[in-house]
């Protein structure tokens, strides 16, 4: 299985700032077919499921902010909120779907 | 809207059964690839078992085969998992989510809330 290993496991920026989130597989997630990177990322806000937030990298959900995008390729990616929110506060998980699925271990984001 | 309410969780004793329900609507359910991800009570997230539109491929996580049963009732827009052989190490809230399918691979784009099973004596 494709292990995911995000950084740091949780961090505190203030509103307004940028927020960035790590994620790294133990194997390239690059889809040899199409050329993107299968990674998704989700945001679990407190008490609520899990919300797609992106896929492929760096596609955003229809309806997700564009204060939040993605980057990377191969085994290293990146989410990036360009100004944090106070309803950005949350856990997030990448995912990659490139074999069967497995999730990082999360990253809790809060409030400075 | 999409919307998935999971139902069935509660406390089994270990060795013990339970199954598990997600009433789906606001979707084409008979069109749509299902799974069960679960999450260990202040854990992350791991994904436990795939079902295909037709009901006949069925994918599972290692832990859980030969023990754990997907299915699903396209007529009643449900979703089901068969637990058995429980043990604490299943104890998690179990949700019940929408697949994408990407280059034949899995993402989940819809979520329910989840159902809580709790495995002890």
């Amino acid at each position: 299985d494709i292990v995911m290993t995000q950084s740091p496991d949780s961090l505190a920026v203030s509103l307004g700032e940028r927020a960035t989130i790590n994620c790294k597989s133990s194997q390239s997630v690059l889809n040899s077919s199409n050329n993107k990177n299968s990674l998704a990322w989700y945001q679990q806000r407190p008490g609520q499921p899990p919300k797609l937030l992106i896929y492929w990298a760096s596609t955003r959900e229809s309806g997700v902010p564009d204060r939040f995008s993605g980057s990377g390729s191969g085994t290293d990616f990146t989410l990036t909120i360009s100004s944090l929110q106070a309803e950005d506060v949350a856990v997030y998980y990448c995912q990659q779907h490139y074999d069967t699925p497995t999730f990082g271990q999360g990253t809790k984001l809060e409030i400075k | 809207e999409v919307q998935l309410v999971e139902s069935g969780g509660g406390l089994v004793q270990p060795g013990g059964s339970l199954r598990l329900s997600c009433a789906a609507s606001g979707f084409s359910f008979s069109g749509s690839w299902m799974s069960w991800v679960r999450q260990a009570p202040g854990k992350g997230l791991e994904w436990v078992t795939n079902i295909n539109p037709e009901g006949s491929e069925k994918y599972y996580v290692d832990s859980v085969k030969g023990r754990f049963t997907i299915s699903r009732d396209n007529a009643n827009n449900s979703l089901y998992l068969q637990m058995n052989s429980l043990s604490a190490e299943d104890t998690a809230v179990y949700h019940c989510a929408r697949v994408r399918i990407l280059s034949s691979r899995s993402l989940f784009d819809s979520w329910g809330q989840g159902t809580l099973v709790t495995v002890s004596s």
